[in-house]
């Protein structure tokens, strides 16, 4: 399988409490982005880093991506129930867009 | 109105008809792709499109055929549906290569 793979795969938190995703991927790539899911929804685009980037942020989030690791964090700072979803990496490789396993996050209040 | 939309949102077959799920997009964007989502497997390509007339497989193409005769369209066929099928199925679209994704509400599908 091409697919990347996210780590856990499942979180659960209290609110105000960080959440630390990982995300590995087998390729070279163009850039690596971060996706949500909300029960029963399609995926929302939350964030997108270059390959030659290594950290991004982007208000409560925090990106980090190491290329000779083929891997990629993302952090939710101090988080709220609302973020209870599940998160996606999702990289580019040639034209081919192509997502991790993902990783359910729940916030509890 | 604008953004992705796909149909049916919902759709119940029986194992060995054909079943075309509808993906249309209004920002002209090039690039299309369709996912399946199953449980313990995340999102997989099936098929993805550059521009109108040019298609290619993705991850799991097998039992599935595209077409995208007009840039915002870009329907899914599954030519003889099987169980295995049964899925929720995600259409997406984005404007450039290696630039975010907008994805639609997508339609899950049952074959019985």
């Amino acid at each position: 399988s091409q697919q990347g793979e996210e780590d856990p795969q499942a979180l659960s938190i209290q609110e105000g409490e960080n959440a630390t995703m990982n995300c590995s991927y087998k390729t070279s790539i163009n850039n690596l982005q971060w996706y949500r899911q909300n029960s029963g929804r399609g995926l929302v685009h939350l964030i997108l880093i270059r390959s030659n980037e290594r950290e991004k942020h982007s208000g409560r989030l925090r990106v980090t991506l190491d290329t000779s690791k083929k891997s990629s964090s993302l952090l939710i700072t101090a988080s709220r129930a609302a973020d209870t979803a599940s998160y996606f990496c999702a990289y580019n490789a040639g034209n081919m867009l192509t997502f991790g396993g993902g990783t359910r996050l729940m916030v509890k209040p | 109105d604008a953004g992705i939309t796909q149909s049916p949102r919902y759709k119940i077959t029986e194992t060995g008809r054909q079943v075309t799920l509808m993906c249309h997009q209004t920002w002209s964007h090039s690039y299309m792709f369709w996912y399946r989502q199953d449980l313990g497997h995340g999102l997989r390509l099936i098929y993805y499109s550059a521009a109108a007339d040019i298609t290619d497989k993705g991850e799991v193409p097998d039992g599935y055929v595209v077409s995208r005769s007009k840039t915002e369209n870009f329907p899914l066929t599954l030519e003889s549906a099987t169980r295995s099928q049964t899925s929720v199925y995600f259409c997406a679209s984005s404007g450039q290569i290696w630039t975010e994704a907008f994805f639609g509400q997508g339609t899950r599908l049952t074959v019985v």
